[in-house]
C-alpha cells in the first residue's frame, strides 16, 4: 500500500517569507501525487498534481512542487507567503483501487502566516 | 464552472438514528468517492463508485451503505449512528479517463451525532 508522510503538523512563516511544506511518499509503483488545500470549514481544493513528465509542477496561487524520485519527496513551496495562504495543506498519493482510484492523504500541515 | 454539490451541508442527529448524505457530481463525471474526515484528522477513503457499480471499499463500517444512481448522483446511508461518526463527509468526483484524473471535492457535509 502507498503512504504519505508530512513532516511538521504546524508551520509558521512571516508574510513575504518562503513557504516550504514537506511531503515524502512510499510507493511500489510510479506515484501520482497531489497537494490539496483546505480553508476553515471548507472542502478540499486542488493546488497541483504530478502524474508523469516534468518533475517541477506549478499550481494555483503561486505554489509549486518538485517530484524527486531519489528522495521520494514532493515538497510544496511558494516564494513569498501571503496572509491568505493560511490554511491546512494535505499531500496525497493516488493508487488504483478497483475500477477507479483512491487517495491516501498525509496528516496535513497547518500553515500560519504572521505579519 | 459547476462543482460537486453535497447536501445537506450540516446535519445533527441523535445516537442510533439514521442519516442520508447526498452527492451530485460534476456533470459528465462518472466516478464518485466518499471520504470521512474526523476532527483534526486527514480524510479517510470510505467507498467509490464507477459507472454506478461499487469500485472499491475502504474503512467503511457495516452500518454504512452507499450507492450511485442512474443520474450518477450518490447517497451515503448511515444507520445506528454513534458519537464517533461525527465528522466531515466529503464527496469527490472524477471524469471518465485514466486513473490519474483529479478528484474534485465537494464542500462536505458536517455530521454531528449527539
Amino acid at each position: 500500500a502507498q503512504s504519505v508522510t508530512q513532516l511538521g503538523s504546524h508551520v509558521s512563516v512571516s508574510e513575504g517569507a518562503l513557504v516550504l511544506l514537506r511531503c515524502n511518499y512510499s510507493s511500489s509503483v510510479p506515484p501520482y501525487l497531489f497537494w490539496y488545500v483546505q480553508y476553515p470549514n471548507q472542502g478540499l481544493q486542488l493546488l497541483l498534481k504530478y502524474t508523469t513528465g516534468a518533475t517541477l509542477v506549478k499550481g494555483i496561487n503561486g505554489f509549486e512542487a518538485e517530484f524527486k524520485k531519489s528522495e521520494t519527496s514532493f515538497h510544496l513551496t511558494k516564494p513569498s507567503a501571503h496572509m491568505s495562504d493560511a490554511a491546512e495543506y494535505f499531500c496525497a498519493v493516488s493508487e488504483i483501487a478497483g475500477t477507479a482510484s483512491k487517495l491516501t492523504f498525509g496528516t496535513g500541515t497547518r500553515l500560519q502566516v504572521t505579519l | 464552472a459547476a462543482g460537486v454539490i453535497q447536501s445537506p451541508r450540516h446535519l445533527i442527529k441523535e445516537k442510533r438514528e439514521t442519516a442520508t448524505l447526498k452527492c451530485y457530481p460534476i456533470p459528465r463525471h462518472d466516478t464518485v468517492y466518499w471520504y470521512q474526515q474526523g476532527p483534526g484528522q486527514d480524510p479517510q477513503f470510505l467507498i467509490s463508485f464507477y459507472e454506478k457499480m461499487q469500485s472499491d471499499k475502504g474503512s467503511i463500517p457495516d452500518r454504512f451503505s452507499a450507492q450511485q444512481f442512474s443520474d450518477y448522483h450518490s447517497e451515503l446511508n448511515m444507520s445506528s449512528l454513534e458519537l464517533g461518526d461525527s465528522a466531515l463527509y466529503f464527496c469527490a468526483s472524477s471524469p471518465p479517463g485514466s486513473f490519474t484524473d483529479t478528484q474534485y471535492f465537494g464542500p462536505g457535509t458536517r455530521l454531528t451525532v449527539l
